[in-house]
């Protein structure tokens, strides 16, 4: 089925720097890609999103760019600040026969010190 | 702007007991879904309903029960709690079936099982 595989955490960065997590999928068809957010004690935002090859989702200064030959869709931020520590969630759509749900790589925690 | 409503919030349960966690949604989503994190883990699907009337199994189902009440409420039922059921449970629902959109998520729910 489909999955996806991003990076081990935690990442600590100083803020201003910049900021690469990476995420590789494996999947069946043309799924959509989907970075989430969860800040300590809350929900998963969603924070951008792609639906086909060589789209680019973008929001609040991050990017990542649906890459269907690496089978790739890195999250990038140029300059981080301390109110992005947070832990991100890589996922991918995926169906059955039943329907549709997202697949969730395991999450990466990101540390921005001032 | 309620959105994605999930209660309680917080519950510790002995071994054994029984309780039902509620999930309501007010975007007059079809789809709804139920998933566990896990620290380590990342978030793994219990249980989905595609639409209103139809529920199936995600990858984690065993011990857990849901009903699909009306378009509005997913509830999920644990009948007879254990220690591995302690997680955090976040309800989630979906605007298209394909996903295009992604989820709209719950605060969660903080269960401890003793």
């Amino acid at each position: 089925g489909n999955s996806v595989t991003q990076m081990e955490g935690p990442v600590t960065l100083s803020e201003e720097a910049f900021l690469t997590i990476n995420c590789t999928y494996t999947a069946t068809g043309y799924p959509s890609l989907f970075w989430y957010v969860q800040y300590p004690g809350e929900g998963l935002q969603l924070l951008l999103k792609a639906t086909k090859a060589d789209d680019k989702g973008s929001n609040k200064g991050f990017e990542a760019t649906y890459r269907k030959e690496t089978t790739s869709f890195h999250l990038e931020k140029g300059s981080v600040q301390v109110s992005d520590s947070a832990v991100y969630f890589c996922a991918l759509s995926s169906n059955s026969n039943s329907g549709y749900a997202l697949n969730f790589g395991k999450g990466t925690s990101l540390l921005v010190t001032p | 702007n309620a959105g994605v409503t999930q209660t309680p919030k917080f519950q510790v349960l002995k071994t054994g007991q029984s309780m039902t966690l509620q999930c309501a949604q007010d975007m007059n989503h079809n789809s709804m879904y139920w998933y566990r994190q896990d620290p380590g883990m990342g978030l793994r699907l219990i249980y989905y309903s595609a639409s209103e009337g139809t529920t199936d199994k995600g990858e984690v189902p065993n011990g857990y029960n849901v009903s699909r009440l009306n378009k509005r409420e997913f509830s999920l039922r644990l009948e007879s709690a254990a220690p591995s059921q302690t997680s955090v449970y976040f309800c989630a629902s979906s605007a298209d079936l394909i996903l295009s959109y992604g989820y709209t998520f719950g605060s969660g729910t903080r269960l401890t099982v003793v």
